[in-house]
């Protein structure tokens, strides 16, 4: 079974302070993602990553860096949190398969940011 | 611009009826189309997918069709249950391996 895990859980920051978010999968995947979900917004991309070292711009990278030191890892940094950026954050990972892309998400972390 | 749209945004049936969910898409160039079901609290799973070199797959109550003229696919829930309430979202992938585009997402409640 594909196992990605976030930490923490749950988060109130406050404005200005800085926020890192983590996740951690055991699938050995080369790709893992960020996520935010926000009520008629869906799921959007925030960074993304193909390997260890690599890290890509999604749709909504402003305000947000991201870190994949190794295979297993990669986490999300908020430098300057704002409360636009309270939400609830997902990280998944997958292989890019061409026929069958699945990917396997994470709990998810609920970030408040007064 | 949203890559992938979908409806409606929620939806109500009883149980044993049949659900409908709808996604239209924008690129020509998407080619794989995964559903993802959530339930509260949880991430999302992959619930089917489809290539666009298909037009209709099946799996149990779910079957997902898709039609590449029209540039839509749909989710056709059969027998809905209870345990079927939850949230959906339709997703599509053009030549960008592993870069998947949401929709917004069917909040879906299944009354016994």
């Amino acid at each position: 079974e594909a196992a990605v895990t976030q930490s923490p859980r749950n988060k109130v920051a406050v404005t200005g302070g800085k926020v890192t978010l983590s996740c951690n999968q055991t699938n050995n995947h080369n790709n893992m993602y960020w996520y935010r979900q926000d009520t008629g917004h869906g799921l959007r991309l925030i960074h993304y990553s193909y390997g260890a070292g690599s890290t890509e711009k999604g749709d909504i990278p402003d305000g947000y860096k991201a870190s994949r030191p190794s295979q297993e890892n990669f986490s999300l940094i908020l430098e300057l949190a704002t409360p636009s950026q309270t939400s609830v954050y997902f990280c998944a990972s997958g292989d890019g398969g061409i026929n069958q892309d699945t990917q396997y998400f994470g709990p998810g972390t609920r970030l408040l940011v007064l | 611009q949203q890559q992938v749209r979908q409806s409606p945004q929620s939806l109500t049936v009883w149980e044993g009826g049949t659900t409908v969910l709808t996604c239209s898409y924008e690129d020509s160039t998407f080619n794989y189309f995964p559903w993802y079901q959530q339930f509260p609290g949880e991430g999302p799973a992959l619930l089917i997918s489809i290539l666009s070199v298909s037009d209709k797959k099946e799996d149990g109550r779910f079957t997902t069709f898709f039609n590449k003229r029209e540039k839509k696919l749909s989710l056709h829930i059969i027998d809905s249950q209870p345990g079927d309430s939850a949230t959906y979202f339709c997703a599509g992938r053009g030549s960008a391996l592993g870069r998947l585009h949401f929709g917004a997402g069917t909040q879906l409640i299944v009354i016994p």
